[in-house]
């Protein structure tokens, strides 16, 4: 089993829509979690950042983790085309280390 | 601003080439990574390394070896390329003191024919 699993979509809305993305972790162990974003043909770029539980919000982003359940989630609020993206969360034990990759999610928000 | 460069976007080579991919990093970071990222896999760990000359074997090391001589560069090598090597690699790197957070390279597209 997989250590992190991500539905890998494709997911399409329409502009403005409220879009959830979601992962499951299985590692207990896990503290730190992290949402990327990828353009096509671009190397990931940091969108949100959470250690341990809670919430986490970002202009339009939310990020939530929830350790009891092991759920990674993140909502984007008001898409944008621009948002059109692989969307990845990723999840470790230890700052510093490898992080551990879930498969991607990819958006697509049209016009 | 941080910066992870991966020297070559684009390579084709030939089954049984030896291939480098090499990637610098401009933040004096201990660490540093190898993945490669295939549709449907994800992103998988080849290599990593915490420390110059230091490697340790990721999730999927087989029929690959790196190289750290200087902290700032993490080469990735493929003494005999296969044709199942065709993929994207993407090289990481992030500081000991940190939040955890990885910055990536732009990626290098490896075909091999």
């Amino acid at each position: 089993q997989k250590e992190v699993e991500q539905d890998p979509g494709p997911l399409s809305v329409p502009e403005g829509a409220i879009v959830s993305l979601n992962c499951t972790y299985s590692n207990s162990a896990f503290q730190y979690f992290m949402w990327y974003r990828q353009y096509s043909r671009k190397g990931p770029e940091l969108l949100m950042y959470t250690y341990s539980s809670g919430n986490k919000e970002d202009g339009r982003f939310t990020a939530q983790v929830d350790k009891s359940s092991k759920y990674i989630s993140l909502f984007i609020r008001d898409s944008q085309p621009s948002d059109s993206a692989t969307y990845l969360c990723a999840s470790s034990n230890q700052a510093g280390t490898a992080l551990i990759f879930g498969k991607g999610t990819t958006l697509s928000v049209s016009s | 601003d941080v910066k992870v460069t991966q020297s070559s976007r684009y390579l084709v080579k030939r089954t049984g080439e030896k291939v480098f991919l090499e990637c610098v990093q401009d933040m004096d970071h201990e660490n540093m990574f190898w993945y490669r990222q295939d549709p449907g896999l994800g992103l998988r760990l080849i290599y990593f390394s915490y420390d110059v000359k230091m490697k340790e074997k990721g999730d999927i090391p087989e029929g690959y070896s790196v190289s750290r001589e200087k902290k700032e560069r993490f080469s990735l090598i493929l003494e005999s390329a296969s044709t199942n090597q065709t993929s994207m690699y993407l090289c990481a790197s992030s500081g000991r003191v940190t939040t955890g957070e990885l910055f990536f390279g732009e990626g290098s597209r490896l075909t091999v024919l």
